[in-house]
């Protein structure tokens, strides 16, 4: 089983709707949660990080968090066609190693 | 506020050569962790150093290894080079590690013939 998984893209949206991402993870002592994206040649640039269970809002982005399920989500609201990026899931496990999910790649339909 | 810096950002190298890439972090950041990006693996943890110390290591071999200086700056070795170890090289700075957020420089393209 992976550490990090990540619901298979890619994930076509047209503009304007909500693009949603999930990600489960293995190690139930992870406490931080961060969401990258990543363009095609670029590096990846975080986007969000999360804590605590609940939801984080920032901007047309929003983290979800349930540690008891070992899930963590991103809602992209309003869709742009600069959203079209691939998104990756980083927990930080208990041996406090950034791990990565292979990436769910967004493409946002104008 | 000047991000992370990373050089080169291309590389040509040929099977057997060594590389030594450069990374430095943030001002102020103490940790700096190196990845490998591949097509076909994903981002894979090399290792992480923390005032000058390997804090962690990933499942790679002994020819990849690194170190930190004492001004946080990191630089990263690849021995006796293998066409597998094409990839592009990521190194990302934060505060202290752990769970703090981590920051990626540009990268750097190794590419082995």
């Amino acid at each position: 089983q992976k550490e990090v998984e990540q619901n298979s893209g890619p994930l076509s949206v047209p503009e304007g709707a909500i693009a949603s991402l999930n990600c489960t993870y293995s190690d139930r002592g992870s406490q931080s949660f961060f969401w990258y994206r990543q363009y095609s040649g670029k590096s990846p640039e975080l986007i969000m990080s999360i804590y605590s269970n609940g939801d984080k809002e920032d901007g047309r982005f929003t983290a979800q968090l349930n540690k008891a399920s070992q899930y963590v989500s991103l809602l992209i609201r309003d869709s742009q066609p600069s959203d079209s990026a691939t998104y990756l899931c980083a927990p930080i496990g208990g041996d406090y190693k950034l791990s990565f999910g292979a990436g769910t790649t967004v493409t946002v339909r104008a | 506020k000047a991000g992370v810096t990373q050089t080169p950002r291309y590389l040509i190298k040929t099977r057997g050569q060594q590389v030594t890439l450069s990374c430095s972090p943030i001002s102020g950041h103490r940790s700096v962790s190196w990845y490998q990006q591949t097509p076909g693996q994903g981002l894979q943890f090399l290792f992480e150093y923390f005032s000058e110390t390997q804090r962690n290591k990933g499942n790679f071999p002994g020819r990849f290894s690194g170190r930190q200086f004492s001004n946080s700056r990191s630089e990263m070795n690849v021995s006796t080079l293998e066409l597998g170890d094409s990839a592009l090289y990521l190194c990302a700075s934060s505060l202290t590690g752990g769970g703090t957020e981590a920051f990626f420089g540009q990268g750097t393209r190794l590419t082995v013939v």
